[in-house]
């Protein structure tokens, strides 16, 4: 059973339209993280939740926003996406040292 | 500040035979978490295996072993018996410990690893 989840897999839209990309867990794990991942590259984290304490990485563009209403859900919300930001996002959740990782949104800007 | 440094960018194997992915590390932080994730190209990070800077013996995880040299600041990865299923990208990473339960990840660049029939 999947325990990360992402929603959806694929997602297109046009440049300067507002997206969201979810996550969802069923780990019940406290920290919940949000990685973008460019074509051959390394993932670059955005930014994490500790519970509800948001910690922003200190190179994230303001363009990048991100919500946890609750433990199992995080929400990436990218307000006026650009060519840049076709890319992957993975979303991880972790209780203690390792981060389990979803499947991943494939995010591509029009 | 961390740093993973994987030096192989592609990697060939055959089916069936043995291979070591190359990861060396940088770090001043005294306590330290290193791992390995397999990356399909359907793009999902998966966990392999994980080694605490202070375990005394490798980390071995089925076909997948974990060469820890903390004196060389390596954590190479081995695996045995490759199949063709292990094609994809392997990423080397590091978080402290001393963040707490914010263990951060810093990732290398990457492995491509392909098995050959």
């Amino acid at each position: 059973d999947a325990m990360v989840i992402q929603n959806p897999r694929y997602q297109v839209t046009q440049f300067g339209k507002p997206v969201t990309l979810s996550c969802s867990q069923t780990l019940n794990h406290n920290v919940m993280y949000w990685y973008q991942q460019k074509s051959s590259q390394a993932p670059k984290l955005l930014f994490h939740y500790y519970d509800k304490d948001f910690n922003n990485e200190a190179d994230t563009p303001d363009n990048f926003q991100s919500r946890r209403p609750n433990t199992s859900f995080c929400f990436l919300d990218i307000r006026s996406p650009g060519l840049g930001d076709a890319a992957m996002y993975l979303c991880a959740t972790s209780y203690l040292e390792t981060q389990y990782f979803g499947p991943g949104t494939r995010l591509l800007v029009l | 500040a961390q740093k993973i440094t994987q030096t192989q960018p592609g990697m060939f194997v055959q089916e069936k035979e043995a291979v070591t992915l190359d990861c060396t590390y940088d770090t001043s932080d005294p306590s330290y978490g290193l791992f390995w994730y397999k990356q399909p190209s359907s793009g999902e990070m998966i966990f392999l295996i994980y080694q605490g800077s202070y375990d005394q013996q490798n980390a071995t995880e089925g076909r997948y072993s974990l060469n820890f040299q903390k004196a060389r600041k390596s954590a190479n990865l081995v695996i045995s018996a490759s199949q063709l299923g292990d094609s994809a990208m392997y990423f080397c990473a590091m978080s402290p410990k001393s963040q707490g339960s914010n263990y951060k990840l810093t990732f290398g660049k990457g492995t491509l690893l392909t098995v050959n029939p």
